[in-house]
């Protein structure tokens, strides 16, 4: 039972677009929701996360949204960048649970056309 | 570089097979945790060691093990090695602070292929 499901395997955007990338997640203790990026031959990158006593969270050009009430979190990138391509990983933990361990979505591959 | 070192980067052997994975995290990380990718898949979580001992178990098969040493590297341990063993393996350290923000650094993953 998938607990983090990003429905898109793969996303196309031309450069300068705004970038969205979805994950939804069930397990309703989750609390602490990462995202990671990872370029092939290469460990995942913590790119930017979100707590769940916050519906948002911006670090640049990245800003994270999340609605509790749907279970559901987003990516947003703006403006997009040929250097965005990569594989984009949704995650989510439960925090005072004394792990961390992280439970991943599938990834979705985003392609950033000049 | 995220500082986080896995060795080898490849490994090839047969099924039946035990092969041992290292990880040696950042300077100063406490906690080594190990992930499992394979084909088409979102990365698992299988292990964490908290400075030496065993913090928290995922999907871990039992011919798997891990551990945790004094200098705070981990290995891990695959045994009786079948087909569906291929996958990418990737090591995490963080600091673990018990502050849920505690940011885990991934090594570039070793590359297990079972014949």
């Amino acid at each position: 039972d998938q607990q983090v499901k990003q429905n898109s395997p793969s996303l196309s955007v031309q450069e300068g677009r705004i970038s969205i990338l979805n994950c939804d997640y069930t397990n309703s203790m989750f609390d602490y929701f990462l995202w990671y990026k990872k370029y092939p031959a290469e460990g995942p990158t913590f790119l930017i996360s979100i707590s769940s006593i916050k519906d948002k969270n911006e670090d640049g050009r990245f800003t994270v949204f999340l609605n509790k009430s749907a279970k559901h979190l987003s990516l947003h990138i703006v403006p997009s960048q040929p250097g965005d391509s990569a594989v984009y990983f949704c995650a989510a933990t439960v925090s005072g649970a004394g792990s961390y361990q992280l439970t991943f979505g599938k990834g979705t591959k985003l392609s950033v056309i000049p | 570089d995220s500082g986080v070192t896995q060795t080898p980067k490849h490994l090839i052997t047969a099924t039946g097979q035990r092969v041992t994975l290292r990880c040696s995290p950042r300077s100063g990380d406490l906690s080594v945790y190990w992930y499992q990718q394979s084909l088409d898949q979102g990365l698992q979580f299988l292990i964490q060691y908290y400075n030496g001992e065993e913090r928290a178990k995922g999907n871990i098969l039992e011919r798997f093990s891990a551990q945790q040493f004094p200098d705070l590297h981990s290995e891990l341990n695959l045994s009786s090695l079948e087909l569906g063993d291929s996958a990418l393996y990737f090591c995490a350290s963080s600091v673990a602070s018990g502050d849920f923000s505690d940011t885990q650094y991934f090594g570039p993953g070793t590359r297990l292929t079972v014949l």
